[in-house]
């Protein structure tokens, strides 16, 4: 099992481009989730998902879009970059909330720099 | 959820037990305590969990207090290799799962 993977490990954009982040994991789990982690801080959440074809948004989720249109991956938007979404997003997987505990899978991470 | 309290840095000598501290002096009936880590620049991992009972498992041990307000993570051997930033975080088993990470303890393993 490759477990949770993130393409691609570094990116530099400028201010307004676009990219897309990709999540994808092998473990057939329910839910998926994006997060941001700035210098010095904790995780942050994103947007998440707990099914194919359903998303939700999180805590920061201005200036991004996601979509979930298998149940292995689940991809992260960026419309316009700007310099405020320079960060480190991690991606991360768990089982459905039936399942007795909720134990996350993350990914290595994604190193984003707008400049 | 609950909110959480850690102090910002600790240090422990190789080979001894490393005691991080956790207060969660909100925390509700139905929610649990998770210790995740984070090495650096890696994602986080998972360590632990528990309601109430103490926990044990290949990596630590959880020791909550009978009241559940607060928590101790135990590392009983630490290695260079723990170092990393611990994140104490409090939420129930319904929802959408997500974790809300504060700051976490920064944990140093001197040798």
């Amino acid at each position: 099992n490759a477990g949770v993977t993130q393409t691609p490990k570094f990116r530099v954009l400028k201010t307004g481009q676009s990219m897309t982040l990709l999540c994808a994991q092998d473990m057939n789990h329910e839910y998926m989730y994006w997060y941001r982690q700035d210098p010095g801080m904790g995780l942050r959440l994103i947007h998440y998902s707990v099914g194919e074809g359903t998303t939700a948004k999180g805590e920061v989720p201005d200036g991004y879009n996601v979509s979930r249109l298998k149940k292995q991956n689940f991809l992260l938007g960026l419309e316009s970059a700007a310099p405020s979404q320079t960060s480190v997003y991690f991606c991360a997987s768990s089982y459905g909330r039936t399942s007795g505990y909720n134990e996350q899978f993350f990914g290595p991470g994604t190193r984003l720099t707008v400049l | 959820d609950a909110k959480t309290t850690q102090p910002t840095s600790m240090d422990c000598a190789e080979g001894r037990a490393a005691n991080l501290p956790c207060n969660h002096s909100t925390i509700s009936g139905n929610e649990y305590v998770y210790w995740y880590r984070q090495i650096h620049s890696q994602g986080p991992q998972y360590i632990i969990h528990g309601l109430k009972n103490n926990e044990t498992n290949e990596m630590a041990s959880l020791i909550i207090t009978e009241d559940r307000k607060s928590s101790t993570l135990i590392l009983p051997h630490a290695t260079l290799r723990d170092t990393a930033v611990y994140y104490c975080i409090v939420r129930s088993q319904t929802g959408a799962n997500n974790l809300f990470f504060g700051t976490g303890t920064r944990l140093t393993v001197i040798p």
